[in-house]
C-alpha cells in the first residue's frame, strides 16, 4: 500500500503475556518512528530509527519495551509481561528524512489493551 | 523538556480563520518549527514547516517572527472538518525525532 500500514489494529492481551506490534513503513522511507497514545493523552515518543544509525531509545519506558527494524523496513514493538499501564494506541509513522520533505506519515496506529 | 507553549483550546467560526499561536523563545538557529494535527481516532497528519521565512501551502500558512521566538498556523477558511488537536514543533533537522507537546485544541463550530 501507499501508506504506513500497522497490525493488528486491535489487540487484546491478558497481563504478563508478551505481545509484538508491527509496522510497515512506506517504501524508501529512511526514519521510522514509534509512539504511544494513552486515552485523552498526548503523543509519548518511545523510538526513533534513522537509516542505518544507532536508534534512538530515550522515550522506551522500561526494560520490558523494545523495538528492531530488519533490514531498514518492517519494525517490531516488543512489549513484555504486559501491564495494564501498558494499555494505549501504539503509533509508527516514517518519513524521508530529506531536506524539504521530511514530513511524518502515520499509521492508523494499533490499540491495545491488557486485561 | 518542553520547548513549546500552545494555548490548550481554541474556538473558531466556521469560514472565519483560525490563527493558532505558539511560543518557542529558546529556538535555536538550526531548528525548524513544524505543525502537525490529529483529528479524533486518527493518526497526526503533517500541515507545514519552516525555518525563518513565512511558508503557504494548500492546507495553511505558517507566520514566524522575525526573532523566531514565536510562530502562528493560519487555517484561512476553518471548516468543521478542521477540529482536531494541533501541534507545534521545534526540530534540529530533518533527520531528528519528533517531539510532540500538548497541542491546541482547535474546535470549528457553525
Amino acid at each position: 500500500g501507499a501508506g504506513v500500514s500497522q497490525s493488528p489494529s486491535n489487540k487484546v492481551t491478558e497481563k504478563g503475556k508478551d505481545v509484538e506490534l508491527r509496522c510497515d513503513p512506506i517504501s524508501g522511507h529512511t526514519a521510522l518512528y514509534w509512539y504511544r497514545q494513552s486515552l485523552g493523552q498526548g503523543l509519548e515518543f518511545l523510538i526513533y530509527f534513522q537509516g542505518n544509525s544507532a536508534p534512538d531509545k530515550s522515550g522506551l519506558p522500561s526494560d520490558r519495551f523494545s523495538a528492531e527494524r530488519t533490514g531498514g523496513s518492517v519494525s517490531t514493538l516488543t512489549i513484555q509481561r504486559t501491564q495494564q499501564e501498558d494499555s494505549a494506541v501504539y503509533l509508527c509513522a516514517s518519513s524521508l528524512a530529506v531536506e524539504g520533505r521530511a514530513e511524518a506519515f502515520f499509521g492508523q496506529g494499533t490499540r491495545l489493551t491488557v486485561v | 523538556d518542553a520547548k513549546t507553549t500552545q494555548p490548550p483550546s481554541m474556538d473558531c467560526a466556521e469560514g472565519r480563520a483560525a490563527n493558532l499561536p505558539c511560543n518557542h523563545s529558546t529556538i535555536s538557529g538550526n531548528e525548524y518549527v513544524y505543525w502537525y494535527r490529529q483529528i479524533h481516532s486518527q493518526g497526526p497528519q503533517y500541515i507545514i514547516h519552516g525555518l525563518k521565512n513565512n511558508e503557504t501551502n494548500e492546507m495553511a500558512s505558517l507566520i514566524i517572527t522575525e526573532d523566531r521566538k514565536s510562530s502562528t498556523l493560519i487555517l484561512p477558511h476553518a471548516t468543521l472538518r478542521d477540529t482536531a488537536v494541533y501541534y507545534c514543533i521545534v526540530r534540529v533537522a530533518y533527520t531528528d525525532k519528533l517531539i510532540f507537546g500538548t497541542g491546541t485544541r482547535l474546535q470549528v463550530f457553525p
